[in-house]
């Protein structure tokens, strides 16, 4: 298995722009999760589906960040419109239950100017 | 309140000594903490859980105690090797219906 894919890599964008983040999960697996990590809040959960649903977006810091999953194998996290505070990296992790092992993606690396 | 935290956010230790990477936790309702590895320019990667009702859980090289007494979860590696070098994450979760809780990191560097 190729393990959890998350597209770009890297996104550098302009203040005030859209920006959507990419996940594939592991195939197989009902639990996708949305983290951010920064050098000063640390790893933070923003949201996270079971079986394509949100279960829990309490962590989704306002309005401007919106995440879809419309089917068993891709979900995105988009932000619009983009603000410099909002760089950071964004890990997809998926899992096979919502409370088990989690399998992190590589990131992505947003820096917004 | 609820937090998960680390005593020290550095740790150096010379290659093949063992290494001890603390963790002091809040919510006295956790029953199950978790701990991953962070390399650089990866995401964080599972190394071994427990369970509360446990305090000692033992992996390949790792293990886990859990001291529910004053709230404190360790990670002892042994025989630290260069392939350690990353940052350590503790986390927590509050019952078994409850998202997962990430500590701030410990960052663990191996001298040769």
């Amino acid at each position: 298995d190729a393990g959890v894919i998350q597209s770009p890599r890297h996104e550098v964008t302009e203040m005030g722009q859209e920006v959507t983040l990419r996940c594939k999960p592991i195939s197989g697996h009902n639990s996708l999760f949305w983290y951010r990590q920064t050098m000063m809040r640390g790893l933070e959960l923003l949201i996270y589906f079971n079986n394509n649903v949100p279960i829990d977006d309490s962590g989704m810091p306002e309005d401007r960040f919106s995440a879809k999953m419309p089917n068993a194998s891709f979900s995105t996290l988009k932000i619009q419109p983009s603000e410099p505070r909002d760089s950071a990296v964004y890990f997809c992790a998926s899992s096979l239950q919502p409370f088990d092992e989690q399998f992190f993606g590589p990131g992505t690396r947003l820096t917004v100017l | 309140g609820e937090s998960v935290g680390l005593h020290l956010p550095t740790l150096s230790v010379q290659e093949g000594d063992n290494s001890i990477i603390n963790c002091a936790y809040s919510n006295s309702a956790s029953d199950y903490f978790i701990w991953y590895k962070q390399e650089s320019g990866k995401g964080p990667q599972f190394i071994i859980d427990i369970r509360s009702n446990m305090d000692k859980r033992q992996g390949q090289r790792v293990t886990v105690l859990l001291n529910k007494t004053v709230k404190h979860l360790s990670l002892q590696i042994a025989a630290t090797q260069p392939g350690d070098s990353a940052v350590y994450f503790c986390a927590e979760r509050y019952s078994s219906a409850s998202k997962i809780i990430f500590g701030s990191g410990t960052r663990l560097s191996i001298r040769p």
